[in-house]
């Protein structure tokens, strides 16, 4: 079946440290986006990428990073930089440039501090 | 900036219908209405999306206002699987500005 897959489910994260969450997509979307979402909060968007070799901030890019080198991946890392990390990380999908479509989320990635 | 609100809360009673409501009084005129559903510790799920017309699948139906400065998310007849956090979101045309309304839980008593 088709989908996004994240990985890990559960991930922590010492003072000082990189981490990479990991977004693939089998859907041969063209965008593809990350989200954070805090305790009993909405989303709040990250970083998105709706073409290879090119992304764009979001709303809380602060921190964190991206890159998109293939068209199904689209790895997060949250940086030293990000004082807050602890959220629940979201990764979704578009088929096309357009938002007449349905996004399609993954499971999310639960990062905490240790 | 545009900006979408929603009731916290809502309850329902089983096999009853349910209406959530969203208003989003700044959307523009490209803008997408999307509805997703969240159950604890999951990635959102699509539920329904519409321009001007109301929309209807086999999940729920979406009522939108001539004005389109709000949007009504319809099911039908609740169950026990519908209880989740709905969200109410403008997805530009072009998929590059989001606007999250901030959810409604939705509790369906048995």
């Amino acid at each position: 079946d088709g989908g996004i897959t994240q990985s890990p489910k559960y991930l922590f994260r010492k003072e000082g440290q990189n981490v990479t969450l990991s977004c693939e997509q089998n859907l041969n979307h063209d965008a593809m986006y990350w989200y954070r979402q805090d305790p009993g909060q909405g989303l709040r968007l990250i970083y998105y990428s709706q073409i290879v070799n090119d992304f764009q901030k979001g709303d809380i890019a602060e921190g964190y990073s991206v890159s998109r080198e293939k068209k199904e991946s689209f790895p997060l890392t949250v940086t030293s930089a990000q004082k807050n990390p602890t959220a629940f990380y979201l990764c979704a999908s578009l088929p096309g440039r357009w938002g007449n479509q349905p996004q399609h989320f993954g499971d999310g990635t639960r990062l905490s501090i240790l | 900036d545009a900006k979408t609100t929603q009731p916290n809360s809502m309850e329902s009673n089983e096999e009853e219908p349910v209406h959530l409501p969203c208003n989003h009084s700044t959307i523009s005129g490209t803008d997408y209405i999307h509805w997703y559903r969240q159950l604890p510790s999951q990635g959102p799920e699509y539920v329904i999306h519409g321009l001007t017309s109301n929309v209807n699948n086999r999940m729920a139906s979406l009522a939108i206002a001539e004005d389109r400065k709000s949007s009504t998310l319809i099911l039908h007849r609740a169950t026990l699987r519908d209880a989740a956090v709905y969200y109410c979101i403008l997805i530009d045309n072009y998929g590059q500005n989001f606007v999250f309304g901030p959810g409604t839980r939705l509790s369906v008593l048995p």
